[in-house]
């Protein structure tokens, strides 16, 4: 299995400049999320999906869309990028089956707006 | 809001043992404890969890204080690819956040040879 892999792994944006940010996994894990994490910080939760058409905000959703049209992939939009945003975005996906829900991340991705 | 608190960073030599506290008086019956590792440069890694009663897995130990305020991950002997930043974590598993994870900004733990 490759785990949770994300594309790509650094992208330089102009302000103003949408991308999307992927992210995929093979475990068949219902439960996907994506994180950004700033210098010293730790992760914060952007928005999460517990299921194939089904998603829902985190702590910092503004800025940011998400799709979950298969139970493999994750896709997450900037629509208009800001320095702000500047900073390292982690995809994890996890399985509510037993009690574990250890989460597996992917290796992210580092954005820089400027 | 990462309702943990950890200290900022921790040292140890190699091979010596490794206890990394962390609080968290405002737990709930439902909430587990988990820890996760973050290497450098690398997205983080599951380590250990529980609820109650103390756990052990092939990379660590945790111990949980009987009131549950309070907990310890324990590194049998510290190697150099132990060097992360340690999380403490409560996981919410309550309706709609099932197995949510809210990070703080955990412990840079350094190991010298």
């Amino acid at each position: 299995n490759a785990g949770v892999t994300q594309t790509p792994k650094f992208q330089v944006l102009k302000t103003g400049q949408s991308m999307t940010l992927q992210c995929a996994q093979d475990m068949n894990h219902e439960y996907m999320s994506w994180y950004r994490q700033d210098p010293g910080m730790g992760l914060r939760l952007i928005h999460y999906s517990v299921g194939a058409g089904i998603t829902d905000q985190g702590e910092v959703p503004n800025g940011y869309n998400v799709s979950r049209s298969t139970t493999e992939d994750f896709p997450l939009r900037l629509l208009s990028a800001a320095p702000s945003q500047t900073s390292v975005y982690f995809c994890a996906s996890y399985s509510p089956a037993g009690n574990s829900y250890e989460q597996y991340f992917g290796p992210g991705t580092r954005l820089t707006v400027t | 809001d990462a309702k943990t608190t950890q200290p900022n960073s921790m040292e140890s030599n190699e091979e010596e043992p490794v206890h990394l506290p962390c609080n968290h008086s405002t737990i709930s019956g439902t909430d587990y404890i988990h820890w996760y590792r973050q290497l450098p440069s690398q997205g983080p890694e599951y380590v250990i969890h529980g609820l109650t009663s103390n756990v052990n897995n092939r990379m660590a130990s945790l111990a949980i204080a009987e009131d549950r305020k309070s907990s310890t991950l324990i590194l049998h002997r510290a190697t150099l690819r132990d060097a992360a930043v340690y999380y403490c974590i409560l996981r919410d598993d309550r309706g709609s956040t099932l197995g949510r994870l809210y990070f703080g900004r955990g412990t840079q733990l350094t190991v010298w040879p």
